[in-house]
């Protein structure tokens, strides 16, 4: 257990639909990042947030959006939903910013019909 | 960053040590290395990052060349649950408010037999 959790763990919607992840750091973990999981693109980095602010954009597309909260918990918003987001959503937590250890929620599969 | 190489995928004995390569032959000086993996569908998960020394913690244990080019990850006792996809990542020290994002590539998937 990395201390970092997601929910839902499961999301089935239709094409057009908007939905809402939610992420909770570990405890004390300032930063959090998000980071989207397809079959056929791997791994890959979306935003990150440092203490409420945004901290860096990766490939995320105009119709996600995401921020943190006071309580440090973190919320992820798809909208306009098409079939090729259907993947998993992965939120991280960490507590050094100087340094690249990241503890990893289990996820959120998210699939769009 | 710098880029790394790994295989796509490796095979190991239940109980025999795992030693997984990866390269990293554009590495600067102030990249360290890190280690983690990802059981199938699970989050990732952080094993071990070094800078140039060995290190060792309850997980594994890192070897890094000399040079710093190239480094070796060590499961001392695989077993069936470290069957999983290991990520190698270099990055550098977030000074200056940079991103510490993760860039993971295709990894190696470690299958370890019975």
């Amino acid at each position: 257990d990395s201390g970092v959790t997601q929910t839902p763990k499961h999301l089935i919607t239709a094409t057009g639909q908007r939905v809402t992840l939610r992420c909770s750091p570990r405890s004390g973990d300032l930063s959090v990042y998000w980071y989207q999981q397809s079959l056929d693109q791997g791994l890959q980095f979306l935003i990150q947030y440092y203490n409420g602010e945004e901290r860096a954009k990766g490939n995320i597309l105009e119709r996600f959006s995401a921020q943190q909260f006071p309580d440090l918990h973190s919320e992820l918003n798809l909208s306009s939903l098409e079939l090729g987001d259907s993947a998993l959503y992965f939120c991280a937590s960490s507590a050094r910013l100087v340094l690249n250890e990241q503890f990893f929620g289990p996820g959120t599969r998210l699939t769009v019909l | 960053d710098a880029k790394t190489t790994q295989p796509t995928s490796m095979d190991c004995a239940e109980g025999r040590a795992a030693n997984l390569p990866c390269n990293h032959s554009t590495i600067s000086g102030n990249e360290y290395v890190y280690w983690y993996r990802q059981i199938h569908s699970q989050g990732p998960q952080y094993i071990i990052h070094g800078l140039k020394n060995n290190e060792t913690n309850e997980m594994a244990s890192l070897i890094i060349t000399e040079d710093r080019k190239s480094s070796t990850l060590i499961l001392p006792h695989a077993t069936l649950r470290d069957t999983a996809v290991y990520y190698c990542i270099v990055r550098a020290p977030n000074y200056g408010g940079a991103t510490n994002k993760l860039i993971f590539g295709t990894g190696t998937l470690l299958a370890v037999q019975p």
